[in-house]
């Protein structure tokens, strides 16, 4: 257990639906990072936040993804409309420095 | 576009062997590299880290060697037992890029075999 956790663990939507994640990060991480991970392939970099503020997206986050982290501490992701391309792991991760931490990610099914 | 990407997508060692998981990277920019070890429906695990200016870190069991001149990285297990297979990935970073965000290799699966 790395300190980060994120909820649900596993989510099963029908195509069109919104979903929503959350990760709580390790209470002192100032940084947070969003990655998303496909079958086979290592995590990549979607969003990152310093605190409250996003200060980085990834092409890869289309209109329908938004990240919020209204206090700085925990987050939540939201994709809208979700697609069948959508399906994938969503990882969290959280640093002070140099290491990142991951949660155990959400495992997001698109049916 | 730059990428890091590794050599070997599967290795087989017999229990007790030494394993040895090579990863290139091709951003002469990064400065900071991490092993995960990702086990089956789980979050990446840290292994070991090594920065820019260092060549070799040892920590229990596992040792880093980064070769800047080939732009090389590798992971050396000692003793490999059965709970050190998983998938490992290889990440850098690029401290220049502001966000400090890492950049991930496909992984390499190591089975033990007992």
């Amino acid at each position: 257990d790395t300190g980060v956790s994120q909820d649900p663990r596993h989510k099963i939507t029908k195509r069109g639906q919104n979903v929503t994640f959350r990760c709580d990060p390790i209470s002192e991480h100032n940084r947070l990072y969003w990655y998303r991970q496909t079958l086979g392939q290592g995590p990549e970099f979607l969003t990152y936040f310093q605190n409250e503020a996003q200060l980085e997206k990834s092409r890869l986050l289309s209109d329908r993804f938004s990240a919020e982290r209204p206090k700085g501490s925990f987050s939540t992701l939201e994709i809208q409309r979700t697609e069948q391309g959508d399906s994938a792991m969503y990882l969290c991760a959280s640093t002070q420095g140099y290491e990142q931490y991951f949660g155990p990610g959400t495992r997001l099914t698109v049916t | 576009g730059e990428s890091v990407g590794l050599h070997l997508p599967t290795l087989s060692v017999q229990e007790g062997d030494n394993s040895i998981i090579n990863c290139a990277y091709s951003n002469s920019a990064s400065d900071y590299f991490i092993w995960y070890k990702q086990e089956s429906g789980k979050g990446p695990q840290f292994i070991i880290d090594i920065r820019s200016n260092m060549d070799k870190r040892q920590g229990q069991r596992v040792t880093v060697l980064l070769n800047k001149t080939v732009k090389h990285l590798s992971l050396q297990i000692a003793a490999t037992q059965p709970g050190d297979s998983a998938v490992y990935f290889c990440a850098e970073r690029d401290s220049g890029a502001g966000s400090y965000q890492l950049t991930f290799g496909k992984g390499t699966k190591l089975s033990v075999i007992p």
